[in-house]
């Protein structure tokens, strides 16, 4: 099964809000509820920003909302800040042999 | 302080074999199910191993599938992974992180990592 896909690249001045989608399939995206993104800093382990679509875990900035429309799911980063400048990748539950399936990652770039 | 910090990557010939673990602490490690994610020079993140909090259930990528054995002593507050086999796609940083308990899929903990690079 093909990772999730995500734009290779997007970016946007201080202050603005950037989307980042992420397109799956029937047997990941579009049926299951466990759509999560995470953030990567160059060097740094990842971290969870969004879990179950839309959902924030404690002491994540409320800049960053998830959202779902059948089998795409979207990041998005309100009043973009410089240390937002990193790897986002898009995690989703898969049917069948897969299980997990990541998306290839999307680098944003604060102008 | 939770924490996890992977230790036993390194050099090693295509065909060899590594032990990588996971150590645990500011948390109790039986009360979480745990997984192994890597992370090729350059690419994006593979999922390659899951276990249930006793240990009894497990779950592998079809890439290491017959290859790689996780494992865990709750005792030790540990995780392994037993890589056999090894071939030169499976060079990367091994992260091994915390599935979080407010959902039953994600990873909320994250280890610094431990590169494991196959080489001749």
């Amino acid at each position: 099964q093909s990772a999730l896909t995500q734009p290779a690249s997007v970016s946007g001045s201080p202050g603005q809000s950037i989307t980042i989608s992420c397109t799956g399939t029937s047997s990941d995206v579009d049926n299951y509820k466990f759509v999560s993104w995470y953030q990567q800093h160059p060097g740094k382990a990842p971290k969870l920003l969004i879990y179950e679509i839309n959902k924030r875990p404690s002491g994540v900035s409320i800049r960053f909302s998830g959202s779902k429309s059948g089998n795409t799911a979207s990041l998005t980063i309100s009043g973009l800040q410089a240390e937002d400048e990193a790897v986002y990748y898009c995690w989703s539950y898969a049917s069948g042999n897969t299980f997990r399936i990541f998306g290839g990652g999307t680098k944003l770039t604060v102008l | 302080q939770v924490q996890l910090v992977e230790s036993g990557g390194g050099l090693v010939k295509p065909g060899g074999s590594l032990r990588l673990s996971c150590e645990a602490s500011g948390f109790t490690l039986s009360d979480y199910y745990m997984t192994w994610i890597r992370q090729a020079p350059g690419k994006g993140l593979e999922w390659i191993s899951y276990i249930s909090a006793s240990g009894t259930t497990k779950y592998y990528a079809d890439s290491v599938k017959g290859r790689f054995t996780i494992s865990r002593d709750n005792a030790k507050n540990s995780l392994y992974l037993q890589m056999k086999s090894l071939r030169a796609e499976d060079t990367a940083v091994y992260y091994c992180a915390r599935i979080a308990i407010f959902s039953p899929t994600d990873m909320d903990v994250w280890g610094k990592g431990t590169t494991v690079t196959v080489s001749s």
